[in-house]
């Protein structure tokens, strides 16, 4: 149980070009759903916080107008890549949980390179 | 926050029991203690958590210090699909709004020879 999976695993574009990554909880009701970023032999970042209906929560440091979350569904958040430019390519991590102080569920990540 | 204090890397050979230490001097009284570990290429993946008893499950076991500044996290019996980088973390118990996210540090590195 407990699985989160996340689409695509590896995205290739141009500058400019703006990428949306899915993150879907397939077997529970992820109340919270969690986006991180890992650069290269670095650890894991908390980029954002979102609850299901309500406005991501972000980090400081993050542009909320570059990272787009969306949290529509009990099952389905997305994080929006607006504009990506080569400094935006980086390992895209997503986690839910479904409530109180459960482990989080990590998707397998989202590869992200800019040319 | 609280944060923990892990060695960089550890090697073991496989079929052998692994201990993964990690202090946390300035828990508070409320903190789990969670264990995750992350394989090349891939999104973390929960292990086990504690709060003052010791835990056991399929995966591992975790022993937590009596004046819980320190836990052990033991793999019975290191296979090579055991690699990977293991994250001790400390979870409040009570959290809300932007507070409720994993901090990762660098994690121990741990290495199995065959």
């Amino acid at each position: 149980g407990a699985v989160v999976s996340q689409h695509p695993s590896r995205v290739i574009c141009k500058s400019g070009t703006s990428v949306k990554i899915e993150c879907r909880s397939l077997d529970f009701q992820a109340t919270t759903m969690f986006w991180y970023r890992q650069f290269p032999k670095q650890s894991l970042m908390l980029m954002a916080t979102s609850n299901e209906g309500s406005k991501a929560t972000y980090e400081q440091g993050v542009e909320k107008d570059k990272f787009l979350i969306n949290h529509a569904s009990l099952t389905l958040s997305t994080l929006t890549v607006t504009s990506a430019h080569p400094e935006d390519s980086s390992f895209y991590i997503c986690s839910a949980r479904d409530w109180g102080n459960q482990p989080q569920h990590f998707g397998d990540g989202t590869r992200l390179s800019i040319l | 926050d609280a944060k923990t204090t892990q060695p960089n890397s550890m090697e073991s050979n496989e079929e052998e029991p692994v201990h993964l230490p990690c202090n946390h001097s300035t828990i508070s009284g409320t903190d789990y203690i969670h264990w995750y570990r992350q394989l090349p290429s891939q999104g973390p993946e929960y292990v086990i958590h504690g709060l003052t008893s010791n835990v056991n499950n399929r995966m591992a076991s975790l022993a937590i210090a009596e004046d819980r500044k320190s836990s052990t996290l033991i793999l019975h019996r290191a296979t090579l699909r055991d690699a990977a980088v293991y994250y001790c973390i400390l979870k409040p118990m009570y959290s809300g709004g932007g507070a409720d996210g994993l901090t990762f540090g660098k994690g121990t590195h741990l290495i199995i020879q065959p």
